[in-house]
């Protein structure tokens, strides 16, 4: 695609229950980075993929959050036994590399909301 | 650790007038720099980079941007407003000598552009 695209653009899930949230990044980018956006926290780092490895996963915040890609494409992000202070908006981008001059390109979001 | 921070969470600026969002930033090592904007319900996308080619950066839009070691500062600016400018305004540090390309951002500014 032209873009980053993810899905679902919103999530309403139960306290308890696990989500997945995915990311297609731009073709031919071997650099894939997830964020989260919250009013709290602001935007924060959570894990880094370099191909399908994941080098960096410094920012995941607990256990309960794990992150794959597969194929050097495809992403997708697990939250397990989700909890009222997961809410919020999931930001994945995409980058042709790592290095620190290349732009990287971000998707619109996953809005996630847990009652 | 490198960090970044925002002077104000909302500026108010009347049409036509001077745009000006403070960003600071702390890094023991040359950064790299990056303003981003948010407009509502989307993604983030990249005004512009600072990468040590030259101190003032030209983005997008008309704003522009100039690096200043001695005060450790990155501040945006547009000479005249336009109510399309009203967004959310992200500046962001790569260190120096990251090799992950992970953006760390600061609070972020909301622009608010008056008729």
């Amino acid at each position: 695609g032209a873009g980053v695209s993810q899905s679902p653009s919103n999530k309403v899930t139960e306290k308890g229950k696990d989500v997945e949230l995915r990311c297609d990044p731009i073709s031919g980018h071997t650099a894939l980075y997830w964020y989260r956006q919250s009013l709290g926290q602001g935007l924060e780092f959570l894990i880094y993929f370099q191909g399908n490895s994941a080098p960096d996963k410094s920012g995941l915040p607990s256990d309960r959050f794990s992150a794959e890609r597969t194929g050097g494409s495809v992403s997708t992000l697990t939250i397990q036994r989700t909890q009222q202070e997961d809410s919020a908006v999931y930001l994945c981008a995409s980058s042709l590399s790592h290095t620190e001059n290349t732009e990287a390109f971000f998707g619109q979001g996953t809005r996630l909301t847990v009652v | 650790a490198q960090s970044v921070t925002q002077l104000g969470s909302h500026v108010s600026v009347s049409e036509g007038a001077l745009v000006l969002l403070r960003c600071n930033y702390s890094s023991s090592v040359p950064p790299y720099l990056f303003w981003y904007v948010q407009y509502p319900n989307q993604g983030l996308q990249l005004l512009l980079k600072y990468t040590s080619a030259a101190t003032l950066v030209k983005g997008i839009n008309g704003f522009e941007a100039e690096f200043k070691k001695s005060e450790t500062s990155f501040h945006l600016t547009k000479p005249s407003a336009h109510m399309s400018d009203a967004a959310e305004y992200f500046c962001a540090v790569i260190h120096g000598s990251s090799n992950t390309g992970k953006l760390i951002f600061g609070q972020g500014t909301t622009l608010q552009v008056k008729p």
